[in-house]
């Protein structure tokens, strides 16, 4: 099956410093990427849709400059979490969806970063 | 506004049956999705319903009734390893997938 990376899977910072997660389809080429956030004993909460060549789409309530997201391959994109906070920590899983699998109903997620700000 | 609804937690035994509810009310539909997820792991796709009826995938089915907005997972011969949350999930009309709170399936010995 198609293989989604993610690194770091952990991370540990500082409070007003940045971290960046990169999300990498390793066999496929995905237009569209999902970064998805997930805190302890709850559903993961889509936080915004990244498209290659183009501006991520936030949803509501997601800070854009915050949470700035680049993708800038068919391969590969980023979230960089800006002037983190402890109330950033959390667990942020990347999902892809392949390209040439038309209306292809899966998307294929990350293992997860888990970012923890002291 | 969207909701889906399944139970927060349900205990099974070894070797018996568990069915898994979920409930839901999206703008539009576009297909149910079921994601098994271990602690501190991203979850992982069981099955997909987007038309009504029975899905088998082994030990795994998936039951969905558009009509009444209705799906559930049943997990057959459970082992412990089925310990996890499962998350019910709908894709809506902008092919936007709103997640279920997930149900956290407890099996013992």
């Amino acid at each position: 099956g198609a293989v989604v990376s993610q690194h770091p899977s952990r991370v540990i910072c500082k409070s007003g410093t940045s971290v960046k997660i990169e999300c990498r389809s390793l066999d496929f080429q995905a237009t569209t990427m999902f970064w998805y956030r997930q805190f302890p004993k709850k559903s993961l909460m889509l936080m915004a849709t990244s498209n290659e060549g183009s501006k991520a789409t936030y949803e509501q309530g997601v800070e854009k400059d915050k949470f700035l997201i680049n993708h800038a391959s068919l391969t590969l994109s980023t979230l960089t979490v800006t002037s983190a906070h402890p109330e950033d920590s959390s667990f942020y899983i990347c999902s892809a969806r392949d390209s040439e699998g038309g209306d292809s109903y899966e998307q294929y997620f990350g293992p997860g970063t888990r970012l923890t700000v002291t | 506004g969207q909701n889906i609804d399944q139970p927060t937690e349900m205990t099974a035994t070894e070797g018996a049956i568990v069915q898994i509810n979920c409930t839901y009310q999206t703008s539009g539909f576009n297909g149910l999705f079921w994601y098994q997820q271990h602690a501190g792991e991203a979850p992982t796709f069981l099955s997909y319903n987007v038309l009504d009826g029975l899905e088998e995938k082994g030990r795994f089915s998936s039951f969905l009734s558009r009509s009444k907005g209705y799906s559930y997972l049943l997990l057959k011969e459970l082992q412990m390893k089925d310990s996890a949350s499962y998350l019910c999930a709908v894709r809506d009309s902008n092919y936007q997938l709103i997640w279920g709170a997930g149900t956290k399936l407890i099996i013992k010995p």
